[in-house]
């Protein structure tokens, strides 16, 4: 069975320092992995994907994560977080066949100080 | 281009209600999903349609939820009768066609139930 977890559902940071969101994947299969984003009111909007190409994969609005099968990580950072950056994230896998249905982590509020 | 859209954006029902759902996925997108956040808990799959076919429905909570999607365009998520535990937020997505796991799947804003 596939599962995802978000090791911390609130992280608070200042404008202008590192972000970093942490998850952890469980999979029997090659894994397809994506980190979401959820702004207030607002859908859910996809910022990146790994898909067994490049492990260290780049997203929307400077983020990016990078795959790490021997730690089974998939973690998401930012060098330099801004204010628009806070919202909810969402770590998620798939199947690598079959549906594609989506398993989600049980999210990460990120909050970010002037 | 539109996203994929939901109405409505919240509702208010008593137990023992009906309560229908509607999205509307992106133009030419064949798959659709259908997600379910409870408070407190994780978002989680309740099925997937390909054009008007169930292809999985495994996440579907009981036989008081159903689902459909004729013409393979917009679907609706009828709860009936609703209870207190199916309160939360329902979410539809949409990806186009085939069924490549990485496909990226578009969100609509959700819809916020709440059962009294």
């Amino acid at each position: 069975a596939q599962s995802v977890t978000q090791l911390d559902s609130h992280v608070s940071v200042s404008e202008g320092t590192p972000v970093l969101l942490r998850c952890n994947y469980s999979s029997s299969y090659s894994p397809s992995l994506f980190w979401y984003v959820q702004h207030p009111n607002k859908g859910l909007q996809l910022l990146l994907k790994y898909t067994s190409a490049a492990t260290l994969v780049k997203g929307i609005n400077g983020f990016e994560a990078e795959f790490k099968k021997s730690e089974t990580s998939f973690h998401l950072t930012k060098p330099s977080a801004h204010m628009s950056d806070a919202a909810e994230y969402f770590c998620v896998v798939s199947r690598s066949y079959n549906t594609d249905k989506l398993i989600f982590g049980t999210g990460t509020r990120l909050q970010v100080f002037p | 281009e539109a996203g994929v859209t939901q109405f409505p954006s919240h509702s208010v029902i008593e137990k023992g209600q009906t309560v229908t759902l509607r999205c509307d996925p992106i133009s030419g997108h064949d798959n659709l999903y259908w997600y379910r956040r409870v408070m407190g808990k994780e978002i989680k799959f309740l099925l997937h349609f390909v054009k008007e076919s169930k292809q999985d429905e495994s996440g579907m909570p009981n036989n008081r939820f159903l689902a459909e999607r004729t013409g393979g365009t917009y679907s609706t998520l009828k709860v009936q009768p609703a209870e207190l535990e199916d309160s939360g937020v329902y979410f539809c997505a949409s990806s186009p066609a085939g069924t490549i796991s990485y496909n990226e799947q578009f969100f609509g804003p959700g819809t916020r139930l709440t059962v009294l």
